[in-house]
């Protein structure tokens, strides 16, 4: 059974300081690990897909990493607007039923003070 | 585009009440699913549509059915609420199984 746990369930940060956000997964083949951003009461915003150990993206502030094991998300001077939820999800690689499942974790609540 | 629409927003119901949620994307997308978030248990998928004309069930089918309507509607039915169907239930759309899903902004479904 494919699982993701995210660490720490909740952060808090003064603005600028950075800080890390992980995520470690267990897949039957990972076809592709994903990064949601949810606001309150707002579904999940779509961030970054990695498909491979050793691939990384980036945008603004966020950078994505991905091992064999585990993906971190690298917030670099955060500012109070990164206040949200970060969700991880898991995919597993094509074959038997599979279907395009997500396997989400239960995301870290981030909150960048002022 | 407005990309995944949901109605609505809001809703509460009694105890074998039933309703359906109606989901829309503008986005030419050929899969469509169903999600529903409860805290400490994150997003769990209940149904999907992989292409207009299928339907199949993910982790938490029980006590819903689903319509693919056509190609841009998705709509999730309750036929007998129960009060551990209170949630907050996301659909989202993908080019196709196994493409980056894109959500809607949810229905928050209390259940008295």
């Amino acid at each position: 059974e494919d699982q993701v746990t995210q660490s720490p369930e909740a952060l808090r940060l003064q603005e600028g300081e950075s800080s890390s956000l992980n995520c470690s997964y267990t897949v039957s083949g990972l076809r592709g690990l994903f990064w949601y951003r949810q606001d309150p009461g707002k579904g999940p915003e779509f961030l970054f897909t990695l498909y491979s150990a050793g691939e990384e993206k980036e945008k603004e502030r966020l950078k994505a990493t991905l091992t064999k094991k585990e993906s971190f998300l690298h917030i670099t001077a955060p500012k109070p607007e990164d206040s949200a939820t970060y969700l991880c999800a898991v995919q597993a690689r094509a074959g038997g039923t599979s279907y395009g499942k997500l396997t989400f974790g239960q995301g870290t609540i981030l909150t960048v003070h002022p | 585009n407005a990309g995944v629409t949901q109605t609505p927003k809001f809703q509460v119901l009694k105890t074998g009440q039933s309703m359906t949620l109606q989901c829309a994307q503008d986005m030419n997308h050929n899969s469509m699913y169903w999600y529903r978030q409860d805290p400490g248990m994150g997003l769990r998928l209940i149904y999907y549509s992989a292409s207009e004309g299928t339907t199949d069930k993910g982790e938490v089918p029980n006590g819903y059915n689903v319509s693919r309507l056509n190609k841009r509607e998705f709509s999730l039915r309750l036929e007998s609420a129960a009060p551990s169907q209170t949630s907050v239930y996301f659909c989202a759309s993908s080019e196709r199984v196994r493409e980056t899903q894109y959500f809607g902004p949810g229905t928050r479904l209390l259940v008295l």
